[in-house]
């Protein structure tokens, strides 16, 4: 079975500091793996999009990175902002019904002042 | 450009009641999924539609069906309200449906439903 598991459930940091969240798959034949940030209540809204070469994406302050080999992905903030308080999602997609993609959970990302 | 528009944004309904949410994809979008995120987890794909069909569905019931228009706007109905429909309803386009799509999703700002 197809799954996608995202650590920790929850973080919370200083504004300015960096964190870094995890995202562990089970997805096979791996397609891509993107990365979500979604403010509460409101939709998930894409930071990253990596497929089997990449091993590395950035976008700004966030940086992906992917091991394929070992099914792993992280997610690295930099210089944390307040606006960064957010949900962050993980999402695989296989090679077959694609339409089907893997969501994580997500992990709630909280910058305090 | 326009993105992905749903509509209603909340609504309230009681036990045993129908609901249409309604999805317009992005310009130049073809396909259109579904998804149901309940409190605290991630989105849980109920179907995608292309081609004005249903191409693939998750482990949702038959109460959950949908409908894809000419134009690829979409519409998602729910029969027999249960408490457990409660749930941010998020709407999803992207380009070329089918079995090997491999690029992004654009999310709608999903539709609040709530069943009392």
């Amino acid at each position: 079975k197809n799954q996608v598991e995202q650590s920790p459930q929850s973080l919370i940091i200083l504004e300015g500091k960096n964190c870094t969240l995890q995202c562990n798959y089970t997805v096979s034949p791996f397609s891509n793996l993107r990365w979500y940030k979604q403010d509460t209540g409101r939709g998930p809204v894409s930071l990253t999009i990596m497929t089997f070469s990449e091993n590395t994406k950035s976008n700004g302050r966030y940086t992906a990175t992917l091991d394929a080999d070992t099914k792993q992905s992280s997610l690295h903030i930099t210089a944390s902002q307040l606006s960064d308080s957010a949900s962050y999602i993980c999402v695989v997609s296989a090679r077959t019904n694609a339409g089907k993609s893997t969501f994580g959970d997500g992990t709630t990302l909280t910058v305090k002042p | 450009d326009a993105g992905v528009t749903q509509s209603p944004t909340h609504l309230i309904k009681t036990r045993g009641q129908q609901v249409t949410l309604r999805c317009s994809p992005k310009s130049g979008h073809d396909t259109v999924s579904w998804y149901q995120q309940a409190l605290g987890q991630g989105p849980q794909f109920i179907f995608q539609y292309y081609e004005e069909e249903e191409r693939q569905r998750g482990n949702f019931p038959d109460r959950f069906s949908g409908h894809q228009f000419p134009n690829y706007s979409s519409e998602l109905n729910v029969n027999a309200l249960l408490l457990g429909d409660s749930a941010l309803y998020l709407c999803a386009s992207s380009l070329g449906g089918g079995g090997f799509y491999t690029g992004e999703l654009f999310f709608g700002e999903g539709s609040r439903l709530t069943v009392l």
